[in-house]
């Protein structure tokens, strides 16, 4: 079956414009999470989805970021204003409950501010 | 709040050389364990958890891991490494009772040489 996707692969931006990542979860998964991974940092949370609950947005580093799950499905990932230590790249996971599941991630989004 | 070390951050090995990959875990609660491994160029996928049971967890490719509760220990082991192994390799814990968002590592290289 199909895994999680992510849209696009590679972005490259400019400092103060925004951008926004896309994820497709696997059809079924009700939790969804974004996570940030930079050299050598591993991975940091941002954001967590969770069926029809208020997403958990205890990770998100700056109010310049934000995300949605649209019909608790994709979900998008938007940066606004974005900063030269935004380039990262972008992971998506989800997994098919709330308890301690498999996370599925997805290949992620490089991006680039220039 | 739990946390999660890496203490080694590369680790090189010859092909048949047995490997030990290290992770220690600080948390007040019980916890859950995870091993995620990253091949170049694509996506983190499961190697093994450890959520109840037995102590020794087995997972794909020939490793497992060991939960030690009193040295707050997961580390990963596997008896002969191939160069198919070169990889990224990070351990994750969540906390039971509560919001299972992973805790991850920085991750470790795993570099297999000839």
């Amino acid at each position: 079956g199909a895994g999680v996707s992510q849209s696009p692969s590679n972005k490259v931006t400019e400092k103060g414009k925004d951008v926004e990542l896309r994820c497709d979860p696997i059809s079924g998964h009700t939790a969804l999470y974004w996570y940030r991974q930079s050299l050598g940092q591993g991975l940091e949370f941002l954001i967590y989805f969770q069926g029809n609950s208020a997403p958990d947005k205890s990770g998100l580093p700056s109010d310049r970021f934000s995300a949605e799950r649209t019909g608790g499905s994709v979900s998008t990932l938007t940066i606004q204003r974005t900063q030269q230590e935004d380039s990262a790249v972008y992971l998506c996971a989800s997994s098919v409950g709330s308890g301690p599941d498999t996370q599925y991630f997805g290949p992620g989004t490089r991006l680039t501010v220039l | 709040a739990q946390s999660v070390t890496q203490l080694d951050s590369q680790v090189p090995v010859f092909e048949e050389a047995p490997v030990e990959l290290r992770c220690n875990y600080s948390s007040s609660v019980s916890v859950y364990l995870f091993w995620y491994v990253q091949y170049p160029n694509q996506g983190l996928q499961l190697l093994l958890k450890y959520l109840s049971g037995s102590t020794l967890v087995k997972g794909i490719n020939g490793f497992e891991a060991e939960f030690n509760k009193s040295q707050t220990s997961f580390h990963l082991r596997k008896p002969s490494v191939h160069i198919s192994d070169t990889a990224e390799y990070f351990c994750a814990v969540s906390l039971s009772g509560g919001s299972y968002i992973p805790t991850f590592g920085r991750g470790t290289s795993l570099i297999v040489h000839p």
